[in-house]
């Protein structure tokens, strides 16, 4: 068990310009999470996969924001023309799904700043 | 909708001290009640749960019981060492997969 990784673990951006960031969950996980966590709050959901599908997207994502999961395995976020507001710390977890009760693995996830 | 709101930090006390982290939430429906720590620059890690009225979850040292009554979810450990210094998340969910809703964290740091 190698865990969650993430990739990269900081990103710096111009506003305007598109970052893309990659989850790696653990390999046997069949649930991805996004959330993402700003300064002095708790982490929000973003969306989640089951497999390959991507089966709930919060309100807090954006039309610019977009998220993959090709064959069930590694995830991408992209986000396209970045905003100042984007600037926020990018977490991934998995789990095995188990229902409301399983126990989520988070990645140490990606500290986006836009300037 | 839900919420959780917890203590604010940082709080900060001395080796073997009493910890107490305050935790209420707000839920639609019936919620599941979540522990998660965050040690420096590591991930969020799961440290206890419970899923039902007057569940007690405990790990590590840490207890934290579910009631209902008062929608609470309080954290305590008996005695704090340094290595427990870390933020602290209270979370709940109410679904049938991991989309939770989170405090804001409580920053804990012990002293010698």
């Amino acid at each position: 068990d190698t865990g969650v990784s993430q990739d990269p673990r900081h990103k710096i951006t111009k506003r305007g310009q598109n970052v893309t960031f990659r989850c790696d969950p653990i390999s046997e996980h069949n649930r991805l999470y996004w959330y993402r966590q700003t300064l002095g709050q708790g982490p929000e959901f973003l969306t989640y996969f089951q497999n390959e599908a991507q089966l709930e997207k919060s309100r807090l994502l954006s039309d610019r924001f977009s998220a993959e999961r090709p064959k069930g395995s590694f995830s991408t976020l992209e986000i396209q023309r970045t905003e100042q507001g984007d600037s926020a710390m990018y977490l991934c977890a998995s789990s095995l799904a188990e229902g409301r009760n399983e126990k989520l693995f988070f990645g140490s996830g990606t500290q986006l700043s836009v300037l | 909708g839900n919420s959780v709101t917890q203590m604010e930090g940082p709080v900060t006390l001395s080796e073997e001290a009493f910890l107490t982290i305050n935790c209420t939430y707000t839920a639609t429906g019936y919620p599941s009640l979540f522990w998660y720590v965050q040690y420096p620059g590591e991930g969020l890690q799961l440290l206890l749960k419970a899923t039902k009225a007057d569940d007690k979850g405990s790990n590590k040292g840490f207890e934290a019981t579910y009631r209902k009554e008062t929608t609470s979810f309080h954290l305590e450990k008996g005695s704090v060492q340094v290595s427990d210094s870390a933020v602290y998340f209270c979370a709940l969910n109410t679904g049938t997969a991991s989309k939770l809703t989170f405090g804001t964290g409580t920053r804990l740091q012990v002293t010698l």
